[in-house]
């Protein structure tokens, strides 16, 4: 998966918990991402990172925060995890000036009970 | 045809028979097209990518055909394998990777 690690690969935790969901990267990609997949709603992008301590938000960011202090290393984390934030998670790179095209990791199953 | 984040259709076919997936875009402004398989289990995979210059693009056993007087993409699996089986999704971006929208796929099967 382009060199892409996420961790851990499955989870389950409880509501009102905080929750850190890891991407590693080896390829020196400068942009990276997270999404979630949910059934009726496909890939949803939550942050995006174009650079160490550069970050955005995306479509669906509410109760997600991110941070990038290494160029290989994207954290989401949930801050107090919820029943609907129940998802498959997945990081990706790619992207940059003319380069649209994502490299996604493998994901992340979370269960939030 | 299917639009960008609507329902999950499924397409079976013969092992060995040409598939044909199909998607169709709303933003008449988007000039990137992607098309991701992802099998069960995993992260989506990127199989061919055409930008709205084009209108057809090949690739190994895949072409994909752009027409975008009607807004619509199309993805061409020609001799479809038993490992073609996944579910197949386009994406659509006109201002980068950050605004890529994805749908929701198609469900390929393949019979024996």
């Amino acid at each position: 998966d382009a060199g892409i690690t996420q961790s851990p690969r499955h989870k389950v935790t409880e509501t009102g918990t905080p929750v850190t969901l890891r991407c590693h990267q080896t390829e020196n990609h400068r942009y990276m991402y997270w999404y979630r997949q949910d059934p009726g709603h496909g890939l949803r992008l939550i942050h995006y990172s174009y650079g160490v301590k550069d970050t955005d938000k995306g479509e669906v960011s509410d109760g997600y925060s991110v941070s990038r202090s290494k160029t290989e290393d994207f954290l989401l984390t949930l801050e107090s995890a919820t029943s609907s934030q129940t998802s498959v998670y997945f990081c990706a790179i790619g992207g940059g000036t003319r380069e649209e095209k994502l490299f996604f990791g493998s994901g992340t199953q979370l269960s939030v009970l | 045809g299917e639009s960008v984040g609507l329902h999950l259709p499924t397409l079976s076919v013969q092992e060995g028979d040409n598939s044909i997936i199909n998607c169709a875009y709303s933003n008449s402004a988007s000039d990137y097209f992607i098309w991701y398989k992802q099998e069960s289990g995993k992260g989506p995979q990127f199989i061919i990518d055409i930008r709205s210059n084009m209108d057809k693009r090949q690739g190994q056993r895949v072409t994909v055909l752009l027409n975008k007087t009607v807004k619509h993409l199309s993805l061409q699996i020609a001799a479809t394998q038993p490992g073609d089986s996944a579910v197949y999704f386009c994406a659509e971006t006109f201002q980068g990777a950050q605004k890529l929208v994805f749908g929701q796929g198609t469900r390929l099967t393949i019979n024996p």
